[in-house]
C-alpha cells in the first residue's frame, strides 16, 4: 500500500490569507494530485506533477499553485484564499508508473476560508 | 464534452444485492473504476476494468460494462452495513489530453 500523509487535517483561515497544504507519500511514486472534492461535483483535478519540478494544470487551477521539490513531497499553494476554495482537499498518487492510472488518496484537509 | 453520471442515492436491506450504476459519454476510454469513500476518509480503490472487458468478478464484487450504452454497473452481493459510503465510477480517457473524470458519486445506504 502507498502509504500518503496529508497535513494538516484541518485548517481554518480568513479570506486574503496564503495557505498551503502539505502531502507526503512513502514510496518513489511519480504520479502526484491534488482534487478538490466538493458536494454535487464530484472530484476535479486541481494540478498534478510528473516528476520532480514537473507539474501541470487541471481543470480548475485558477488561485492554485503546486511545488515538488522533492519526488516524496508535493505541496499545494492558495496565495490568496477566497471563500469558493472552502472544500475538501485530496492528494493522491498513481500506484503504477503510468497517470491517472490505478490512484490511491490520502485522507484529505478540510479547508474553510471564513 | 466529457460527462460521468450516477443517480444519488440508493437504499438497499442488508443482505441484499445492490447495484450501482453509471454512465459515461467518451468511448476512448481506457480504465474504468469503482471507488469507495466512507465518512471522513479518502476514497478507497475498490475494483477496476480494462475497457475491452464485459466483467469481472472480485469476491462480492461484480464490474458489468456495456461499451455499446455507455453503461458501468457495479453489484455487491450480500451487503453488509459496512458496504454504506459514497460509491464513485471514474473513467480514464487516453487522448490528445489524458484526462480521469469522476462521476459525482451514489450514496449507499444499507439498512438492516
Amino acid at each position: 500500500d502507498a502509504g500518503i500523509t496529508q497535513s494538516p487535517r484541518h485548517k481554518v483561515t480568513e479570506t486574503g490569507t496564503p495557505v498551503t497544504l502539505r502531502c507526503h507519500q512513502t514510496e518513489n511514486h511519480r504520479y502526484m494530485y491534488w482534487y478538490r472534492q466538493d458536494p454535487g461535483h464530484g472530484l476535479r483535478l486541481i494540478h498534478y506533477s510528473y516528476g520532480v519540478k514537473d507539474t501541470d494544470k487541471g481543470e480548475v487551477s485558477d488561485g492554485y499553485s503546486v511545488s515538488r521539490s522533492k519526488t516524496e513531497d508535493f505541496l499545494l499553494t492558495l496565495e490568496s484564499a477566497t471563500s469558493s476554495q472552502t472544500s475538501v482537499y485530496f492528494c493522491a498518487i498513481s500506484e503504477t508508473q503510468i497517470l491517472n492510472e490505478k490512484l490511491f488518496f490520502g485522507s484529505g484537509t478540510q479547508l474553510s476560508v471564513l | 464534452g466529457e460527462d460521468v453520471e450516477q443517480s444519488l442515492f440508493l437504499s438497499v436491506r442488508e443482505g441484499d444485492s445492490s447495484v450501482i450504476n453509471c454512465t459515461y459519454t467518451d468511448s476512448s476510454s481506457t480504465y474504468l473504476y469503482w471507488y469507495k469513500q466512507e465518512p471522513g476518509a479518502g476514497l478507497q480503490l475498490l475494483t477496476y476494468i480494462f475497457s475491452n472487458m464485459d466483467m469481472k468478478q472480485d469476491q462480492r464484487l461484480t464490474v458489468l460494462l456495456n461499451k455499446k450504452d455507455k453503461h458501468l454497473s457495479l453489484r455487491i452481493a450480500d451487503t453488509q452495513t459496512g458496504d454504506s459510503a459514497i460509491y464513485f465510477c471514474a473513467e480514464s480517457i487516453r487522448g490528445n489530453t489524458d484526462k480521469l473524470i469522476f462521476g459525482t458519486g451514489t450514496r449507499l445506504q444499507v439498512f438492516p
